[in-house]
Parts: C-alpha cells; sequence; structure tokens
C-alpha cells in the first residue's frame, strides 16, 4: 500500500522569501506525484505533477517542484512566495499501474507580508 | 470548461437524519469519485465510478452510505441515518481516464455538520 508523508504541518514564510512544503512518498515500482493546493472552504486545485523524465516538474502559479527516487521525496518550491500563496497544500502518490491516489495530511502555508 | 459543480455547499441536519449531496462532474470525465475529508486530514476515497458501474466501493461504509451515478453522469452520495462522526467536508472528483497521469479535478464540496 502507498503511503504519503507531509513532515510539516506549517509552514511560515516572508512574502519574497523563497517556499519550500516538503514530501516523502513509499509505493510499490515507480509513482505518479501530485500536488494540489486547497483555499479556504474550496475543493482540491491540480498544481502539477511528476510522470517521468526530467526530475524538475513546473506547474501552475510558479511552482515548482522536485522529484528524487533515492530519497523517495517530492518537495514542493516556489522561488519567491507572494501571500496570495497562503493556503493549505497536498501532496499525493498514484502507482504507475493502479488508480488509486493517496493524500498526505496537508501542510499550511502562511506567507506573511 | 466549467469545473465539477457539486451542491448544496453547505449542510446541518440532527443525527439520525437523511442527507443528501450533488455532483455534476465534467463533461467527458466518464471517472468519478466521492472522497470524504475530515479536519486536519487529507481526503479518503469513499467510491470510485466508471461510467455508471461502482468499481470500488470498498472504503465505503455500506450500512449507512450508499451511492449512485445514473447515466453515468450525475452522481449522487446519500447518508441515513447520519451519524454524528459524519461531520465532515465531502468532496467530488472527476478524471478523464483511470489511473495514469490524469489529475484529479475536485469540486468545492459539500460541507455535512451533524448535530
Amino acid at each position: 500500500a502507498q503511503s504519503v508523508a507531509q513532515p510539516e504541518d506549517q509552514v511560515n514564510v516572508a512574502e519574497g522569501n523563497p517556499l519550500t512544503v516538503k514530501c516523502t512518498y513509499s509505493v510499490s515500482g515507480n509513482p505518479y506525484l501530485f500536488w494540489y493546493v486547497q483555499y479556504p472552504n474550496r475543493g482540491l486545485q491540480f498544481l502539477l505533477k511528476y510522470i517521468t523524465g526530467d526530475n524538475l516538474v513546473k506547474g501552475s502559479y510558479g511552482f515548482e517542484a522536485e522529484f528524487n527516487k533515492s530519497q523517495t521525496s517530492f518537495h514542493l518550491k516556489k522561488p519567491s512566495a507572494l501571500v496570495s500563496d497562503s493556503a493549505l497544500y497536498f501532496c499525493a502518490v498514484r502507482p504507475l499501474r493502479d488508480y488509486k491516489l493517496s493524500f498526505g495530511a496537508g501542510t499550511t502555508v502562511t506567507v506573511r507580508a | 470548461e466549467a469545473g465539477v459543480v457539486q451542491s448544496p455547499r453547505y449542510k446541518i441536519i440532527e443525527k439520525k437524519q437523511p442527507v443528501a449531496f450533488w455532483c455534476n462532474p465534467i463533461s467527458g470525465h466518464n471517472t468519478l469519485y466521492w472522497y470524504r475529508q475530515n479536519l486536519g486530514q487529507g481526503p479518503e476515497l469513499l467510491i470510485r465510478y466508471e461510467n455508471e458501474e461502482a468499481v470500488d466501493d470498498s472504503q465505503l461504509p455500506k450500512d449507512r452510505f450508499s451511492a449512485e451515478r445514473l447515466k453515468g453522469v450525475d452522481s449522487t452520495l446519500k447518508i441515513q441515518p447520519a451519524e454524528l462522526g459524519d461531520s465532515a467536508v465531502y468532496l467530488c472528483a472527476s478524471s478523464l481516464a483511470t489511473g495514469g497521469a490524469s489529475p484529479l479535478h475536485f469540486g468545492n464540496g459539500t460541507r455535512l455538520t451533524v448535530t
């Protein structure tokens, strides 16, 4: 069975500073990896995904994520955070030969002006 | 394109009462999911449909929960009777294909409060 760990419940950064949200995963075989963002009282919104190939993937709103197979990690990054990036972020994993998408518990990001 | 539409947005009921949630997926998306999101947690799958067939309902508490997807488009999730522990956000999602790299597209959810 697959699982996702987001070791930080909360991440606080100042606007303009780099933002990193950590994610590690456990899955049999190769994974598909996803990041979603959830704003208050809204559903989850897809940010980016890793399928294969380049370990650095770029997504919406200036976000990117780095896949590291040896560390089984898929950390989300943004070089310069905005106040509007304040939200709840979820990492998710799906095995290549399975449909089941498993989510982490989420990380609350707060960007202060 | 229009996104996944869910209704109602909020529902407050007393325990032992029935409740139903409705979902209209993105046009052309054959796969539909219902997730439950408890406070402070990630979404957990309740049931997955391929067209009108429920292909995975292993996580659905069948003693009180039921779901249907008539004609392979809209879907309804029902709880009868509701319990206090059912208070959560119920999310509907759809995707173009099952598995693989197809991302899920989520609706805004229905926040259920059982008193």
